[in-house]
């Protein structure tokens, strides 16, 4: 079963605007952690943002933003004020466990979305 | 943050060869390293998992034959595909953590391996 979905294959925004890129995520564990990851025409992985799910704030890091809705298992990133340097690939990624077992620190990724900002 | 350093980059290998790829942490000890495969804009699968002197572990549908993993030391794991095809062409990037590493997992840079 997907335990990651992005629902968003491409997303278009207008340069300086904000736009945001959703995912949700299934688990029954009560720990885990919720990664957003840009990966541009490089290939490397850039680590954006993270959110524990014990964390009652939404994390922040500069211009990105994590919607945490942990009812609603949905962990959106929301990008502000868009730079034609954040087109890329996209991902969101969840850590499951909270233990310091030997696959701890494994990640399952959703499918990706592609973002492109226009000027 | 930490480094995780991966090569090479690309490589371009003669079907029915063996190519090995690396992946090592720079500024920290790795005790777990993941290897991934992904394609074309498609999502990052996970191959495996390794921790420091023992056996991967593989997932479902991985060829643990075809993809030897080695994690002799804290600092390198090595992925080697044998008797490459040209299905086996793919962009191949591991990751690397560490006790108390919680909160991100670092990448290498990726390999993109082309089987001609």
């Amino acid at each position: 079963a997907q335990k990651i979905t992005q629902t968003q294959p491409g997303m278009f925004v207008q340069e300086k605007e904000a736009v945001t890129l959703d995912c949700t995520y299934d688990t029954s564990d009560q720990s885990y952690g919720l990664f957003w990851y840009k990966q541009p025409s490089s290939g490397e992985m850039i680590f954006l943002i993270y959110q524990g799910s014990y964390d009652e704030q939404n994390a922040t890091e500069g211009r990105y933003s994590l919607n945490f809705q942990k009812a609603r298992k949905s962990a959106n990133l929301v990008i502000s004020a868009s730079q034609l340097g954040d087109s890329a690939m996209y991902f969101c990624a969840m850590r499951e466990g909270g233990g310091v077992g030997t696959s701890y620190g494994k990640l399952t990724f959703g499918q990706g979305t592609i973002l492109t900002v226009h000027p | 943050g930490a480094v995780v350093s991966q090569h090479p980059s690309r490589v371009i290998c003669k079907s029915g060869t063996s190519v090995k790829i690396e992946c090592r942490s720079l500024d920290f000890q790795a005790t777990t390293m993941f290897w991934y495969r992904q394609f074309p804009k498609q999502s990052l699968m996970l191959m495996a998992t390794s921790n420091e002197g023992s056996k991967a572990t593989y997932e479902q549908g991985v060829e643990k034959d075809k993809f030897l993993i080695n994690h002799a030391s804290l600092t390198l794991s090595t992925l080697t595909v044998t008797s490459a095809h040209p299905e086996d062409s793919s962009f191949y990037i591991c990751s690397a953590r560490s006790y108390g590493m919680n909160t991100e997992a670092f990448f290498g840079q990726g390999t993109r391996l082309t089987v001609v």
